[in-house]
């Protein structure tokens, strides 16, 4: 089964920036498209990257996302960071017709 | 806009079906997922149902669960049998565009005795 990795928890001052990995474990996670959602204290996920790096409409371009076929991984990279970036960060992407999530990472602005 | 409805305290082998109705766009023209979540753990993919009416489901989920769609309702559903006590979760609907793009409120289901 393909599994996607990322680090539990990381931490950054506001004003800084944070990347947060996703490695996947097997075939090239280049072929298949990475989205990256957003989940604050008792809400719903919200998306924030789509297709490895596109910034859906109201997200704010502190946000950014890419992809690295050599290390068979995504990044979700938060720049000035804000104290309301702090949330759950999630990666998700594809095997086959199966839809794929990392196990999420919290994010601490401190 | 997505509103899940159904979710319940339910024992262990039984029944359930989640409602999710679609406001502002036409569910059939899209694919549909279903996404879980367990108290205090991550995100976990359930099920999708695509505009040709194909579906696929997890591992975890295959024989029990079943996903569809009324398009004159304008609404998905998760039909859930042979429910185990880790089937306990906040189910979400979303509709699928670029990425999951569209994420209802959740509604939660609790299979104990």
């Amino acid at each position: 089964n393909f599994i996607l990795t990322q680090p539990h928890s990381v931490s950054e001052s506001p004003g800084k920036t944070v990347t947060i990995s996703c490695t996947g474990s097997s075939g090239s996670l280049a072929s298949n498209y990475v989205q990256w959602y957003q989940q604050r204290p008792g809400s719903a996920p919200v998306i924030v990257i789509s297709e490895n790096n596109l910034r859906p409409s109201g997200v704010p371009d502190r946000f950014s996302g890419s992809i690295d076929s050599s290390s068979n991984s995504a990044s979700l990279t938060i720049s000035g960071l804000k104290t309301e970036d702090e949330a759950d960060y999630y990666c998700q992407s594809y095997d086959g017709t199966n839809r794929v999530f990392g196990g999420g990472t919290k994010l601490t602005v401190l | 806009q997505l509103v899940e409805t159904g979710g319940k305290l339910i024992q262990p082998g039984g029944s359930l079906r989640l409602s999710c109705a679609a406001s502002g766009f036409i569910v059939s023209s899209n694919f549909m997922s279903w996404v879980r979540q367990a108290p205090g753990k991550g995100l976990e993919w359930v099920s999708v149902i695509y505009r040709s009416g194909d579906t696929y489901y997890a591992d975890s989920v295959k024989g029990r669960f079943t996903i569809s769609r009324d398009n004159s309702k304008n609404t998905l559903y998760l039909q859930m049998n042979s429910l185990r006590v880790e089937d306990t979760a906040v189910y979400y609907c979303t509709k699928e565009g670029l990425g999951m793009d569209v994420w209802g409120q959740g509604t939660t289901v609790t299979v104990s005795s």
